[in-house]
């Protein structure tokens, strides 16, 4: 059974934390996203990377960066959390372009 | 960029009704059409998805329709049951061989028994 974790099901963070959430796939894929949902927004990408080592920004990737050290494992990471960064974070990865995107089941941060 | 719009926001069925969502898009270059159902407390997970080469896809009681000259795809749901409550996105690729996706504001389903 194909499967995305994610390390943290709930995390509070105070404001100005470094915070970093980990994802890792265990189905060799080398496509893997970053989401944030919020209500009324739906999923807004934030960063994606489509092979070790390489990364793009998504449609909101101020105040985030990533890292892809491993094929897979994607970390996103919040410099300096704030509280407009309280959010779901959902971590996707897919074979290839046209292709189902598997999530995980998803982190809901919360920042202080 | 790609603009996915979604409607309704929330729709309310009884069970054993039909359920429709709609959306449209701006890309026209865009050919990958999925949509997502995501339960309380899980990920999204992907039920139905359709190419531009096809104007509708079916699967038991889920089928999407697609019309590109006008820019829109819809979901239908029949025989509804009170498993598919839940939220239903509806996305579009951006073009051009490209890995993402952009995502309509969803559509909270409640079916009542």
């Amino acid at each position: 059974d194909v499967k995305v974790t994610q390390s943290s099901r709930y995390l509070v963070k105070r404001t100005g934390e470094k915070v970093f959430l980990e994802c890792v796939q265990d189905m060799d894929h080398e496509n893997m996203f970053w989401y944030r949902q919020d209500p009324g927004l739906g999923l807004r990408l934030i960063y994606f990377s489509y092979d070790v080592k390489m990364k793009e920004k998504g449609d909101i990737p101020e105040g985030y960066s990533v890292s892809r050290e491993k094929k897979e494992r994607f970390s996103l990471i919040l410099e300096s959390a704030s509280t407009n960064q309280t959010s779901m974070y959902l971590c996707a990865s897919t074979s290839g372009a046209k292709s189902e995107q598997f999530f995980g089941p998803g982190t809901r941060l919360t920042v202080l | 960029g790609e603009n996915v719009e979604q409607h309704p926001s929330t729709l309310s069925v009884q069970e054993g009704d039909s359920a429709v969502i709609k959306c449209t898009y701006s890309d026209s270059a865009s050919n990958y059409f999925p949509w997502y159902k995501q339960e309380l407390g899980k990920g999204p997970q992907l039920i139905i998805d359709i190419r531009s080469n096809v104007g509708e896809k079916k699967d038991q009681r889920i089928a999407v329709t697609l019309n590109k000259t006008a820019k829109h795809f819809s979901l239908h749901i029949t025989e509804t049951q009170p498993e598919d409550s839940a939220v239903y996105f509806c996305a579009a690729d951006t073009g051009a061989g490209s890995y993402q996706l952009t995502f309509g504001k969803g559509t909270k389903l409640s079916v009542i028994p």
